[in-house]
């Protein structure tokens, strides 16, 4: 149930085109949902993040959907560059109680290369 | 750059072995995390400190321990290390439970036991 699945497992997209990574959880109590961005020999990077009470948070060229009846988010990279080649991960928390703290749970990660 | 510091940047070291990374959170912030990144078990949460205090544990073996230090620095020891111990591991800071939950990593020690 602290599982997030994440889908594609690598995705690979012309330059200018959409690319789409799915996440779905089980666990309800779950109410912030993050995604990073990791470049080889760095540290996963916060792109983008969105809470369950909100269905869709955009950020320049990033854009998280969110349907919560249907436990799913989704990263939407419009316009994609070559430069977006990275591996993005999904991830997932709660925030109370604090007692608990907040650890984030991730997704496998999805290896996007944008071919120019 | 997330803010977060995080020294060593490599470390080699022997099966048997004991190591401690070293980690420095943004200014301001309390919360501290260490994560573990390997190939077969991807990002996985190992434990959490709040000001100095334990506040939440993962699936940390009991060989490792970590603890966060008045400045807020925090260390994480590893020891009696075993080959399946190489990986990445990343620390990263928060300011929860104030305000946000976002966590910022730093660039990660990446660990290599011969």
């Amino acid at each position: 149930q602290q599982q997030v699945k994440q889908s594609p497992q690598s995705l690979i997209v012309q330059k200018g085109g959409i690319s789409i990574i799915n996440c779905a959880y089980e666990n309800t109590a779950f109410d912030y949902f993050p995604w990073y961005q990791q470049f080889p020999g760095k540290g996963p990077a916060l792109l983008i993040a969105i809470r369950p009470d909100v269905s869709e948070k955009k950020e320049g060229r990033f854009t998280i959907s969110f349907n919560k009846s249907a436990k799913q988010f989704s990263l939407h990279i419009m316009d994609s560059q070559p430069g977006d080649s990275a591996t993005y991960f999904c991830a997932a928390t709660t925030r109370a109680p604090w007692e608990y703290g907040n650890k984030l749970v991730f997704g496998a990660g999805t290896i996007l290369r944008v071919k120019s | 750059d997330s803010g977060v510091t995080q020294t060593p940047k490599h470390l080699i070291t022997a099966t048997g072995q004991r190591v401690t990374l070293r980690c420095s959170p943004r200014s301001g912030d309390l919360s501290v995390y260490w994560y573990q990144q390997s190939l077969d078990q991807g990002l996985q949460f190992l434990i959490q400190y709040y000001n100095g205090e334990e506040r939440a544990k993962g699936n940390i073996l009991e060989r490792f321990s970590a603890q966060q230090f008045p400045d807020l620095h925090s260390e994480l020891n590893l020891s009696s290390l075993e080959l399946g111990d190489s990986a990445l591991y990343f620390c990263a800071s928060s300011v929860a439970p104030t305000s946000g939950y976002a966590q910022f990593f730093g660039p990660g020690t990446r660990l290599t036991v011969l």
